[in-house]
């Protein structure tokens, strides 16, 4: 069964105060590992595609990172908009797209 | 574009009660898929539809169903409520949904359900 573990659960940042979340996995198969963003009372919204180890990609202020066993998602210089949940998931195998979730970590960021 | 819309947005239920949730997805995308998030917890994947069939079910029990019709849209409906069912309901929908390469979801904003 595929598993996926985010670390730390919650992390409080002051604005410019650079940090990474970590997600750790076990598939069979991985064909992709997801990042989404969740703000209160809404949707996940994509981030990234990552799909071997070694892969890297970023976008504004986020960079994440892929290797066989985890996941990093870098913030550098946060800003208090980069407030956020911010969930992993992997697709793997050949159960369709079916994603599964870590339990995510909140990320508040203080101006 | 519009993307996926969910519909009601928020609803309150008794115990015992019936449940239909709708799903709307992006225009072109033929696979629709259904996630119950708690408070405070990632989303858990409920069912995955397909060009009108179902390829996937999580470990939901069978008082939870679904279904697509025809223009890709999609229900989830929810028997005998509880009130472990209290949870956010997402929904997502894909371009594909097969197993070949990492298909992207695109979720809705979700129905919030609430059971008393």
């Amino acid at each position: 069964e595929d598993q996926v573990t985010q670390s730390p659960e919650a992390l409080r940042l002051q604005e410019g105060e650079s940090s990474s979340l970590n997600c750790s996995y076990t598939v069979s198969g991985l064909r992709g590992l997801f990042w989404y963003r969740q703000d209160p009372g809404k949707g996940p919204e994509f981030l990234f595609t990552l799909y071997s180890a070694g892969e890297e990609k970023e976008k504004e202020r986020l960079k994440a990172t892929l290797t066989k066993k985890e996941s990093f998602l870098h913030i550098t210089a946060p800003k208090p908009e980069d407030s956020a949940t911010y969930l992993c998931a992997v697709q793997a195998g050949a159960a369709g797209n079916k994603l599964t979730f870590g339990g995510g970590t909140r990320v508040l960021v203080k101006p | 574009d519009a993307g996926v819309t969910q519909s009601p947005t928020h609803l309150i239920k008794t115990r015992g009660q019936h449940v239909t949730l709708r799903c709307s997805p992006i225009s072109g995308h033929k696979s629709v898929s259904w996630y119950q998030q708690v408070l405070g917890q990632g989303p858990q994947f409920i069912f995955q539809y397909y060009e009108k069939e179902e390829r996937g079910r999580g470990n939901f029990p069978d008082r939870f169903s679904a279904r697509q019709f025809p223009n890709y849209s999609s229900e989830l409906n929810v028997n005998a409520l509880l009130l472990g069912d209290s949870a956010l309901y997402l929904c997502a929908s894909s371009l594909f949904g097969d197993s070949s390469g990492a298909n992207v979801l695109t979720f809705g904003a979700g129905s919030r359900l609430t059971v008393l």
